[in-house]
């Protein structure tokens, strides 16, 4: 159980357009979606956090409007990189809490982004 | 502001060599202290959550431990397929997770 899936799995796209990444609990209804970035050989650092039909709660230094967040459903998040340069390009993962005592997260496989 | 730090950064081990891996913390309110594995390209993979200080955990060649202050992930007898990224996160009262730097094992056979 507790299995979140991302789509797409990589994706390569040209400086200055837009890119959608889903993010879906398959098996459970997820209270809170969180998004990350991880940098090569880096640890996974917290862009946003969103709860469903709430406005996602961006952590600093990460741009709203760069990165836009819509968590419709209890089963899923999308992460949209505007305009997107080469400096965006990384993993992005995505995770899903079940929204209990312990607040585990499961994590997405990941989404890998390049942008030329 | 939480603080986690991993160490080492990476570790070579040779098939069988146990050893042990350290994740130190500061959190306000810890609720819980995560362990994952990474693959490259892939997401995290939970391992185990501990709660308090002195609990423990196992499962198979892996075994955590928790302080009040750090956590420990024991290797014992690792072989290849145990190579990948380990991460610690703790989470606090706000509901954060706050990821180290990761430890990158390498098992030779």
């Amino acid at each position: 159980g507790a299995v979140v899936s991302q789509h797409p799995s990589w994706v390569i796209c040209k400086s200055g357009t837009s890119v959608k990444i889903e993010c879906r609990s398959l098996d459970f209804q997820a209270t809170t979606m969180f998004w990350y970035r991880q940098f090569p050989k880096q640890s996974l650092m917290l862009m946003a956090t969103s709860n469903e039909g709430s406005k996602a709660t961006y952590e600093q230094g990460v741009e709203k409007d760069k990165f836009l967040i819509n968590h419709a459903s209890l089963t899923l998040s999308t992460l949209t990189v505007t305009s997107a340069h080469p400096e965006d390009s990384s993993f992005y993962i995505c995770s899903a809490s079940l929204g209990t005592s312990n607040n585990e997260q499961f994590f997405g496989p990941g989404t890998r982004l390049t942008v030329l | 502001e939480d603080q986690v730090t991993q160490s080492p950064e990476a570790l070579r081990l040779q098939e069988g060599e146990s050893s042990s891996l350290n994740c130190s913390y500061t959190v306000s309110g810890l609720r819980g202290l995560f362990w994952y594995r990474q693959d490259p390209g892939k997401g995290p993979e939970f391992l185990f959550t501990l709660y308090s200080a002195g609990e423990e955990k196992e499962k198979e060649r892996l075994k955590a431990t928790l302080t009040k202050k750090e956590s420990f992930l024991h290797i014992t007898a690792p072989k290849p397929e145990d190579s990948a990224t380990y991460l610690c996160a703790t989470h606090n009262a706000g509901n954060m997770l706050t990821f180290g730097g990761g430890t990158r094992l390498m098992v030779k056979p």
